[in-house]
């Protein structure tokens, strides 16, 4: 199936540990992203990759890595885990940059810290 | 303010009705303009995108952009149980897009 996968789906953690979260994407794809959708749904974005090069890094705590090591992937790891950063992270990509042809999008990765 | 906003609802209405979603905007530079639909414990897909002002249809669904009033609109004509989910309009702004909060749609049959 031609899709944007992300693992682990859920991810139940204490406060204080380091996860990450795998994405990858099999549609050929140039640019991915990670967006937070917190508890209210909305949608932000906190970083973009085209073709493994950071162009987009929104204002997120230096906690939040993400790590691209080819066109296909983008990993996000987390470090000292906060109860604030309970949320669902959903991994994209698009076939340009700035998204005009649209994303596709992963079905998420729930996270709650406890 | 935020750039976009949107009214989360819920909102809900009896299938076959006609369905108006609505975005508000400030960034007069936004030019591309899309729709979203979220099911739950799903990631968001496109439904529509349009450019600049004007109306698009596609099937039981219409995107409409006035940019001189900052407005946009998602109408779905004949409404099913199936539409039920969280409607997110979206701009772009730069490299990345803009998202709405969402509209919670609750169609009972």
């Amino acid at each position: 199936d031609t899709a944007v996968s992300q693992t682990p789906k859920y991810l139940v953690t204490q406060m204080g540990n380091d996860k990450s979260i795998k994405c990858e994407q099999n549609l050929g794809h140039d640019t991915m992203y990670w967006y937070k959708q917190d508890s209210k749904k909305f949608l932000k974005i906190m970083f973009s990759y085209n073709n493994k090069e950071l162009i987009i890094n929104e204002t997120v705590p230096n906690r939040f890595s993400p790590k691209s090591p080819d066109k296909a992937h983008l990993n996000l790891h987390i470090n000292s885990l906060e109860l604030g950063d309970s949320a669902v992270y959903f991994c994209a990509s698009s076939p340009r940059d700035r998204g005009l042809w649209g994303y596709t999008f992963g079905s998420g990765t729930r996270l709650t810290v406890v | 303010q935020k750039e976009v906003e949107q009214d989360p609802g819920p909102l809900s209405v009896p299938e076959g009705a006609i369905v108006s979603l609505n975005c508000t905007y400030s960034n007069s530079a936004f030019q591309y303009f899309m729709w979203y639909r979220q099911y739950s414990r799903k990631g968001p897909e496109l439904l529509m995108y349009t450019y600049s002002s004007g109306n698009k249809e596609d099937g039981r669904f219409t995107a409409q952009v006035d940019k001189s009033s900052k407005y946009i609109s998602l109408f779905i004509r004949d409404s099913q149980p199936s539409d039920s989910a969280t409607y997110l309009c979206a701009m772009i702004s730069g490299y990345a897009l803009n998202f709405g909060k969402g509209t919670s749609l609750l169609v009972t049959p």
